[in-house]
């Protein structure tokens, strides 16, 4: 009874090679979040969207992109990955009553990305 | 910006034994209060929160935080841990008026039998 999915679990890319990182959620929830986590660190968000209103954190580097196609789905493009983003990449999600700021995330457990 | 420390970033303790993580934050506005558990190969959940009310706030799994507002503080406490709570902890603060979560690095809990 999965509630927020990530695949793949672990992905190893090549530097510059494009990659797609997916997430599902089969709690109906209209928030989903995409944090970066690297070692010994916080996780980091990224991008959150509000059903279909994508928020972009200020300081998401541009080769970062979103894509949420429905309710249940969102997808974390990354189009020339450097060294530097090998990392832990967390999708959350939340039912928004109140504010961002008091919701309840649900977190998938995550994707490992490597470069090479 | 907020600033979230969690001063330990291992903590080994014996099973039965209490346990106290330490979190503070930066700002002195208004601010809401969670900490998160990441067990080795899933994703973080929910353990407590604090919104408003009551500063001790009781969580699942037996855990407790405490909102100190004058030491900018939520400490998780638990009396008793067993070896299932070996996991990452992460405390993570919000303000009124954003919507932007902040993330401590976590303290790794590990439970000595």
């Amino acid at each position: 009874d999965a509630m927020v999915i990530q695949n793949p679990r672990y992905q190893v890319t090549q530097f510059g090679k494009p990659v797609t990182l997916s997430c599902s959620q089969t709690l109906n929830h209209n928030v989903m979040y995409w944090y970066q986590q690297k070692s010994s660190q916080a996780p980091k968000l990224l991008f959150h969207y509000y059903d279909k209103d994508f928020n972009n954190e200020a300081d998401t580097p541009d080769n970062f992109q979103s894509r949420r196609p429905n309710t249940s789905f969102c997808f974390l493009d990354i189009r020339s990955p450097g060294l530097g983003d090998a990392a832990m990449y967390l999708c959350a999600t939340s039912s928004r009553w109140g504010t961002l700021s008091t919701d309840t995330q649900y977190f998938g457990p995550g994707t490992r990305l490597t470069v090479l | 910006a907020q600033s979230v420390t969690q001063l330990d970033s291992q903590v080994p303790v014996f099973e039965e034994a209490p346990v106290e993580l330490r979190c503070n934050y930066s700002s002195s506005v208004s601010v809401y209060l969670f900490w998160y558990v990441q067990y080795p190969n899933q994703g973080l959940q929910l353990l407590l929160k604090y919104l408003s009310g009551s500063t001790l706030v009781k969580g699942i799994n037996g855990f407790e935080a405490e909102f100190n507002k004058s030491q900018t503080s939520f400490h998780l406490r638990k009396p008793s841990v067993h070896i299932s709570d070996t996991a990452e902890y992460f405390c993570a603060v919000s303000e009124d008026t954003g919507n932007q979560f902040y993330f401590g690095t976590g303290t790794s809990l590990t439970v000595i039998p």
